[in-house]
């Protein structure tokens, strides 16, 4: 079983859309959460940590379930300019290295 | 530029060959980070460096593979006798000491196998 899981996707949404991604994690240990995000033949760019609490950065709502083990996105009101990937990012145990998922890819369309 | 900077950008080789990537890390940030990443795929952590020790290598990083960070600045990833399976992109984060959470990505070596 992978670290990170994702659903690769493709999601298509029209502009102006509500999308939102999960992803859930293997270890119950793990501390910290991130979402990337990944522009095509881009490197990745961190876009939001994910608190337990759930945090909110404009259009953008990161969720923490630790009983569960997963990690959700929420995004709204798609714009084009959010079509690209979404990786979701657990940093091991041991604070040492960020384990990526396989990353989820949002296409908005007009 | 004081992000990250990854030379070449890309690199095609032919099967058997030797390539030597190089990552320059910002400046004031002591650990590097190795990933490599393919198509479809998140990035896969290879190695990393705090200063000049290596102190964790993935099992991904066969022996083919050795990185190095002489001076606790710039890293090289030397892959020998490639095979087509390397074919991917490489990319080297930096982070300060502690705090990956910050880690910073550069673009990316392509290495194309033929």
């Amino acid at each position: 079983r992978k670290e990170v899981e994702q659903d690769p996707g493709p999601f298509n949404v029209p502009e102006g859309a509500t999308v939102a991604f999960n992803c859930t994690y293997s270890n119950s240990a793990s501390q910290s959460f991130f979402w990337y995000r990944q522009d095509c033949r881009k490197e990745p760019k961190l876009l939001m940590s994910v608190y337990s609490s759930g945090n909110e950065d404009g259009r953008f709502t990161a969720q923490l379930n630790r009983a569960s083990q997963y990690i959700s996105l929420l995004i709204r009101d798609s714009k084009l300019s959010d079509s690209a990937t979404y990786l979701c990012v657990v940093m091991d145990t041991g604070f040492q290295k960020l384990v990526f998922g396989t990353g989820t890819r949002l296409l908005v369309s007009p | 530029d004081t992000g990250v900077s990854q030379n070449p950008r890309h690199k095609i080789t032919k099967r058997g060959q030797n390539v030597t990537f190089r990552c320059d890390p910002i400046s004031e940030h002591n650990r590097l980070y190795w990933y490599r990443q393919t198509l479809g795929q998140g990035p896969e952590f290879l190695t990393y460096f705090q200063n000049e020790a290596q102190l964790e290598k993935s099992r991904l990083l066969s022996d083919r593979f050795s990185a190095e960070r002489p001076k606790g600045s710039f890293s090289t990833l030397e892959i020998q006798r490639t095979e087509q399976g390397d074919s991917a992109m490489y990319l080297c984060a930096s982070s300060l000491r502690r705090d990956p959470t910050e880690a910073f990505f550069g673009q990316g070596t392509r290495l194309t196998v033929v």
